[in-house]
């Protein structure tokens, strides 16, 4: 089992709507998690770090559910520029830290 | 304020050359990481550095690959020799203290391509 999986889509949603990305973890020492955006032929770019007890920044709600072993990114009211892939990342504390990368969930808004 | 510079930004070379890739993290940023990014198998970490010692260099695929970090302000990924399957977008990113290795921020990417 892969230590983070991600649903790799695309998922396709018409502006305005509501899309949700789950990401799975299998090592439950990981301690933190974060969202990043990578469109297409840039560099990932920090989205949001996830919270328990959730957080939100404007359309964008990140959620943890640590019992379950995943982390949520909602996106409301999806606008053409929302558009990317989206990578979940989880770290794990430990002798040394680790960061893992998500292979990516993307994203297409149509018109 | 700048942020992680990588050079070259693109690198064409033929199969059995030496190529070197810079990197200059954010000053003040005590932690850099080294990833290559495939469509096959997405972004893998290669190595990272803590306050310039090597930490963690379980990805780096093989003796081909070799990192070092002189300085707090510049690293180096070195292959050599490079092989077509090296092909790869090559990422630096830096993370400041204090806030866990996940917030990281990334330079460009380096494309490398090797014929």
């Amino acid at each position: 089992r892969k230590e983070v999986e991600q649903d790799p889509g695309p998922f396709n949603v018409p502006e305005g709507a509501t899309v949700a990305f789950n990401c799975t973890y299998s090592n439950s020492a990981s301690q933190s998690f974060f969202w990043y955006r990578q469109d297409c032929r840039k560099e990932p770019k920090l989205l949001m770090s996830v919270y328990s007890s959730g957080n939100e920044d404007g359309r964008f709600t990140a959620q943890l559910n640590r019992a379950s072993q995943y982390i949520s990114l909602l996106i409301r009211d999806s606008k053409l520029s929302d558009s990317a892939t989206y990578l979940c990342v989880v770290n794990r504390a430990g002798g040394y830290q680790k960061v893992t990368f998500g292979t990516g969930t993307k994203l297409q808004v149509i018109p | 304020d700048a942020g992680v510079i990588q050079s070259p930004r693109h690198e064409v070379t033929e199969m059995g050359q030496e190529v070197t890739l810079r990197c200059k993290p954010i000053s003040g940023h005590n932690s850099l990481f080294w990833y290559r990014q495939t469509m096959m198998r997405g972004l893998e970490l290669l190595i990272y550095f803590n306050n310039n010692v090597p930490i963690d260099d379980s990805g780096m695929p093989e003796d081909r690959f070799s990192a070092k970090m002189p300085n707090a302000s510049f690293s180096t990924l070195k292959i050599q020799p490079s092989e077509p399957r090296d092909s790869a977008v090559y990422f630096c990113a830096s993370s400041p203290p204090g806030t866990g290795y996940g917030e990281q921020f990334f330079g460009p990417g380096t494309r490398l391509t090797v014929l």
